[in-house]
């Protein structure tokens, strides 16, 4: 099947401590995204890939991180600067270029305690 | 960047009435505006695409509008099912086109 695949679903980590999550497609899509949802509110752009070993941030990209070595992967790492990591995070990918739909992930809930 | 404005409060309607959703952005008109379902802890599916230069789309019982005068979009559910229950995003592409900016959404309640 193909798809877009995040893992964990569930994340807890310790306060100060880094976290890495998964983000794989098999859509052969250029572009990926991270996105962050917190309750009622909607997805906020994290970071942004168009192409392999190249990526921009987004509008909320303090204390995030990510890498793009391989066309199907884009994990996140969420380091210890961010002050609130507690969210709901989405991974999407799309084909480049204007207009086309973007095909999300299940989400990985992470909850810093 | 892009301000997007969604209902917050959520719609409740009877199933089987015409469902409508309102998205309002406040800065520059976007080429693309998209509409995406969302239901409770899962992540968005897509819906429809309209182009600025479309006044109007449609997909089975979905419709989506689009007025850059007024700078808003409307999307329809007719005939709607209790299964049409969940949140409805909006989402205008970003200066670049590279990137889309979501609204916060806006929950539909379909009562049987």
């Amino acid at each position: 099947d193909g798809g877009i695949t995040q893992s964990p679903k569930y994340l807890f980590r310790k306060e100060g401590q880094n976290v890495t999550l998964s983000c794989e497609q098999n859509l052969n899509h250029d572009a990926m995204y991270w996105y962050r949802q917190d309750p009622g509110q909607g997805l906020r752009l994290i970071y942004y890939s168009q192409i392999v070993n190249d990526f921009q941030k987004g509008d909320i990209a303090e204390g995030y991180s990510v890498s793009r070595e391989k066309k199907e992967s884009f994990p996140l790492t969420v380091t210890s600067a961010q002050k609130n990591p507690t969210a709901f995070y989405l991974c999407a990918s799309s084909n480049r270029g204007g207009g086309n739909e973007q095909f999300f992930g299940p989400g990985t809930r992470l909850t810093v305690l | 960047s892009q301000k997007i404005e969604q209902n917050s409060e959520a719609l409740n309607i009877q199933e089987g009435k015409t469902a409508t959703l309102t998205c309002n952005y406040t800065n520059y008109s976007p080429a693309y505006l998209q509409w995406y379902r969302q239901d409770p802890g899962r992540g968005p599916v897509f819906l429809l695409l309209i182009r600025e230069n479309e006044k109007e789309k449609r997909k089975e019982r979905l419709k989506v509008t689009f007025d850059t005068t007024l700078k808003q979009s409307l999307f329809h559910i007719t005939a709607s099912q209790p299964a049409d229950s969940a949140t409805y995003l909006c989402a205008l592409d970003g200066d670049n086109f590279n990137k889309f900016y979501f609204g916060s959404g806006t929950k539909l309640n379909v009562k049987p």
